[in-house]
C-alpha cells in the first residue's frame, strides 16, 4: 500500500462544475496535508492547507480532512478550463516535516 | 530573492558522466528538501536540510547520489556516474514554518 494514493484520471468536468479530487493516506501519526496544482512542465505549487478535522475554504477551493477516514479531498467549484491540471496530494510523515506526494491526478476541464 | 531558484533548467549528461544542480532557497529559510519526480509521477523525497545540517538521506537511490548545504543557504545535488534511470526532474524546496515552496526544478536526461 503506498503511503498516499490518489486516482490517476483523468477526471474530466464540465466547465462551471464542481471538480471532486480525493486523497488517502496510510500514515496515522501525520499531522499536515497539503494540495498542490502542476501544470504540466511546471513545478508544484501550493493550493491548499489543513491541519484540523473538517472542512477548510479559500475561494473556489475547498479543502476536507477526516482523520479517521484517513480521507482527505479537494474540491474546485465553478470549474474553469484553466484548473485543467494534475493535483499533488501531500502528507507529512509522522513528525516529521517531510511530505510524501501521492502520483497525483490530472483534471480536465472542457468548455 | 523572491523564489526558489534552481540551475541549470535543463541538463543533458552522457551515461557516466557527473552532475551538479544548485538550488537557491528562498532568503531565511532554515529547510530545505530535494525530490526527483518522474515522468508522470510524483514527487519522490530524496534528502532534507535544516540550516547546513543533512537530517535526512533516506532517500537517496543510491551512493552516487550526494547533496551538501555547507553554509546553511545554497545546496548542491550531486550525482556521480549518472545512469539513465537518474533521468528526472530534480525538485528543490524550501519553507520556514510555512508550506513548502518548490523551485522550477533541474530537468536531468541522460542519454
Amino acid at each position: 500500500q503506498k503511503e498516499v494514493e490518489q486516482n490517476s484520471g483523468p477526471l474530466s468536468v464540465p466547465e462551471g462544475a464542481i471538480a471532486s479530487l480525493n486523497c488517502t493516506y496510510s500514515d496515522r501519526g501525520s499531522q499536515s496535508f497539503f494540495w498542490y496544482r502542476q501544470y504540466s512542465g511546471k513545478s508544484p505549487e501550493l493550493i491548499m492547507f489543513i491541519y484540523s478535522n473538517g472542512d477548510k475554504e479559500d475561494g473556489r477551493f475547498t479543502a476536507q480532512l477526516n482523520k479517521a477516514s484517513q480521507y482527505v479531498s479537494l474540491l474546485i467549484r465553478d470549474s474553469q478550463p484553466s484548473d485543467s491540471a494534475t493535483y499533488l496530494c501531500a502528507v507529512n510523515r509522522g513528525n516529521t516535516d517531510k511530505l510524501i506526494f501521492g502520483t497525483g491526478t490530472r483534471l480536465q476541464v472542457f468548455p | 530573492g523572491a523564489g526558489v531558484s534552481q540551475s541549470p533548467r535543463y541538463k543533458v549528461a552522457k551515461r557516466g558522466q557527473d552532475v551538479a544542480l544548485r538550488c537557491d532557497p528562498i532568503s531565511g529559510h532554515v529547510s530545505l528538501f530535494w525530490y526527483q519526480q518522474a515522468l508522470g509521477q510524483g514527487p519522490e523525497f530524496l534528502t532534507y536540510f535544516q540550516n547546513e545540517a543533512q537530517l535526512d538521506k533516506s532517500g537517496l537511490p543510491s551512493d552516487r547520489f550526494f547533496a551538501e548545504r555547507p553554509e546553511g543557504s545554497v545546496s548542491t545535488l550531486k550525482i556521480q556516474r549518472t545512469q539513465q534511470e537518474d533521468s528526472a526532474v530534480y525538485l528543490c524546496a524550501s519553507h520556514n514554518n510555512s508550506p513548502l515552496h518548490f523551485g522550477n526544478g533541474t530537468r536531468l536526461t541522460v542519454t
